[in-house]
């Protein structure tokens, strides 16, 4: 079975600049995540969804951070503009249902961006 | 609200020795869920182990146990007969009421040597 795929690896760019990472979760799963991974920090979640609907956004910084997953599969997380402090590890992971304590998240490989 | 603690920032052990991994929490939610996760220098967050806050019996998982203390509100991750691949960050994480974030810790770096 394959795991969650991100796009890319990594990416530098200038502050004030846009960039966008890709997720596609593992086939049938219905929720996928999208975390910050600052460098020294657990993960923190930035937003939630529910096949194609948003269960939690709240730590979303949404001036600036947007995504969507608009047939309820793929993943995209847009930033626009970019900040300094932007720079950590976007790590997407999806789950099979989502709503009980037990479901079991599954990460990808992450998109280390650095922003300069 | 929730919090995950975890306050050893590093630790080494030898190749073949057994470890063991602090964590406690704090939960006002009746049921929750409490993870390990192993990321290695390539940044892939890896699921090693979970346990059920109702759950009966300690989990395990090959090498993995998960030593939970619920009154004690710990989970605590053993590694046996450690190995030079288990060098990683170690994160444990919590999930409460439905729906509801996995919160990490801080996670604990282990080196092990030969």
């Amino acid at each position: 079975e394959a795991g969650v795929a991100q796009s890319p690896r990594y990416k530098i760019i200038e502050k004030r600049q846009s960039v966008a990472f890709w997720c596609n979760p593992i086939s049938g799963h219905a929720t996928l995540y999208w975390y910050q991974q600052i460098l020294g920090q657990g993960p923190k979640l930035l937003i939630q969804f529910q096949n194609n609907g948003v269960v939690d956004d709240s730590q979303l910084p949404k001036d600036r951070f947007s995504a969507e997953r608009l047939k309820g599969v793929d993943s995209t997380l847009k930033i626009q503009p970019a900040k300094l402090e932007d720079s950590a590890v976007y790590l997407c992971a999806s789950s099979n249902k989502g709503q009980t304590e037990a479901d079991t998240q599954y990460f990808g490989p992450g998109t280390r961006l650095t922003v300069l | 609200a929730q919090k995950i603690t975890q306050t050893q920032p590093g630790m080494f052990v030898q190749e073949k020795e057994a470890v063991t991994l602090d964590c406690t929490y704090d939960t006002s939610d009746p049921s929750y869920g409490l993870f390990w996760y192993k990321q290695p220098s390539s940044g892939e967050m890896i699921f090693l182990i979970y346990q059920g806050s109702y759950d009966q019996q300690n989990a395990t998982e090959g090498r993995y146990s998960l030593n939970f203390q619920k009154a004690r509100k710990s989970a605590n991750l053993v590694i046996s007969a450690s190995q030079l691949g288990d060098s990683a960050m170690y994160f444990c994480a919590m999930r409460g009421r439905s729906w509801g974030k996995l919160q990490f810790g801080a996670g604990t770096q282990v080196v092990v040597t030969p």
